[in-house]
């Protein structure tokens, strides 16, 4: 596989359910991100991570948790989220020299009922 | 903090046309502003850069142009054609910092 992978693609959950996003990069990036993008707003950052150490948390919910083990992979655990929370969900990786270079995957489209 | 704005919301232009995306931003130690292509059910691609020592960047029918004293940069896309139909984002960064600022997206549909 190449470039920026994303699953599941599709997620439908209740708001008592936990659920985990996977991201995984194969491009040897050392930065890597999550997006949240909901109708007609900008994208809005959610969390950074530089060599696998949370950089950046954007005043994200703790119902969000995000988990980064290596600098390949990134996941997203949720819990307890609410109607509101549904939005495409997109991960992003980028190389920690030169300039803010960012490569995403396809989303995650979450639908919480 | 960085502010980007972006005009329009939507575009619709004949085919063989060009389309014009403008962007404002406020932070004037912003060096990076990409632009990315989003078609439907995919993530954002990246389809041009520039850096701020650079005026103007061409690639194909697509270029950037910057101008830093007024704090804007431009997407101009030339002959467009059907496949060019998506949301295009601006966006600004400043180098040594890891986040980008995006503006909130062009609809850009181009009628056959």
């Amino acid at each position: 596989e190449t470039g920026v992978t994303q699953t599941p693609r599709h997620l439908v959950m209740g708001m008592t359910n936990k659920k985990s996003l996977k991201c995984e990069q194969h491009l040897g990036h050392n930065a890597m991100y999550w997006y949240k993008q909901s109708a007609k707003k900008p994208l809005e950052l959610m969390f950074v991570y530089n060599f696998k150490e949370q950089t950046e948390n954007n005043s994200v919910p703790s119902r969000f948790s995000p988990e980064c083990p290596n600098s390949s992979h990134l996941f997203l655990h949720l819990h307890t989220l609410q109607p509101e929370d549904s939005a495409l969900y997109l991960c992003a990786s980028s190389p920690l020299t030169g300039y803010n270079e960012q490569f995403f995957g396809p989303g995650t489209r979450l639908t919480v009922l | 903090g960085e502010n980007v704005e972006q005009h329009p919301s939507t575009l619709s232009v004949q085919e063989g046309d060009s389309a014009v995306i403008k962007c404002t931003y406020s932070d004037s130690a912003s060096n990076y502003f990409p632009w990315y292509k989003q078609e439907l059910g995919k993530g954002p691609q990246l389809i041009i850069d520039i850096r701020s020592n650079v005026g103007e960047k061409k690639d194909q029918r697509i270029a950037v142009t910057l101008n830093k004293t007024a704090k804007h940069f431009s997407l101009h896309i030339t002959e467009t054609q059907p496949e060019d139909s998506a949301v295009y984002f601006c966006a600004a960064s400043e180098g040594s910092a890891r986040q980008l600022t995006f503006g909130s997206g062009t609809q850009l549909t181009v009628l056959p």
